[in-house]
């Protein structure tokens, strides 16, 4: 099926730093949305992003996070500054009508 | 409050067996119900999805039963396989103003012994 790419797998920071995660959805797809998964569980939704906005995000979703996709490029989750809190395992997904494909997911370590 | 609820937890079966994998939602407005399957260290792959229209959507060995007026689904899996191994996710979103956010349960690890 179609691929979405996360890179990297792995992130490991201290606390404080910031982190860029970045993602490259499937080609021809409008929506992406970026899901965070704690020790294998839930799946929780953050935000959602569609023509170059935010459409909807959670309460998950803090002022230290933001999403952009400059020029069709990757779909990024920026986190500034990172708390211990943010680690998890953070999946990128990407739909065109309504069928969400997943990536592989970044692991983030925070420190 | 879980708006996806998922059960059970775990489940064991043996080879050849059939799985049953239960889901139940709150929001009547939800109106598409995918299940996804996850394996450790990937990401959820969607596996089979139903619409409220249809009480019943079969793939293979995956068929999803659904009842809206108990707000309930569950998928099962025939001839169950080792490797089928994995936790499966039932989630839920809504078409009418959507904004193509799932819903996600906490998740079945289904464990399949050969």
């Amino acid at each position: 099926g179609p691929k979405v790419l996360q890179i990297p797998s792995h992130q490991i920071i201290d606390m404080g730093q910031m982190v860029t995660l970045n993602c490259d959805p499937v080609s021809n797809h409008l929506y992406f949305y970026w899901y965070k998964q704690i020790l294998g569980q839930q799946m929780e939704f953050l935000v959602n992003f569609y023509n170059g906005k935010v459409m909807e995000k959670s309460k998950l979703f803090k002022d230290q996070f933001s999403v952009e996709r400059p020029d069709g490029s990757y779909f990024t989750l920026k986190i500034q500054p990172t708390a211990l809190e943010d680690s998890a395992v953070y999946f990128c997904a990407s739909s065109s009508e309504g069928t969400l494909y997943f990536g592989s997911g970044t692991r983030l370590t925070v420190l | 409050q879980q708006q996806v609820r998922q059960s059970p937890q775990s489940l064991t079966v043996w080879e050849g067996e059939t799985a049953i994998l239960n889901c139940s939602y709150e929001n009547s407005a939800f109106d598409y119900f995918p299940w996804y399957q996850q394996f450790p260290g990937e990401g959820p792959a969607l596996l089979i999805a139903i619409r409220s229209v249809s009480d019943k959507k079969e793939d293979g060995r995956f068929t999803i039963f659904f009842n809206k007026r108990e707000k309930k689904l569950s998928l099962h899996i025939t001839d169950s396989q080792p490797g089928d191994s994995a936790t499966y996710f039932c989630a839920a979103s809504a078409s009418t103003g959507n904004t193509g956010k799932l819903i996600f349960g906490l998740g079945t690890t289904l464990q399949v012994q050969p």
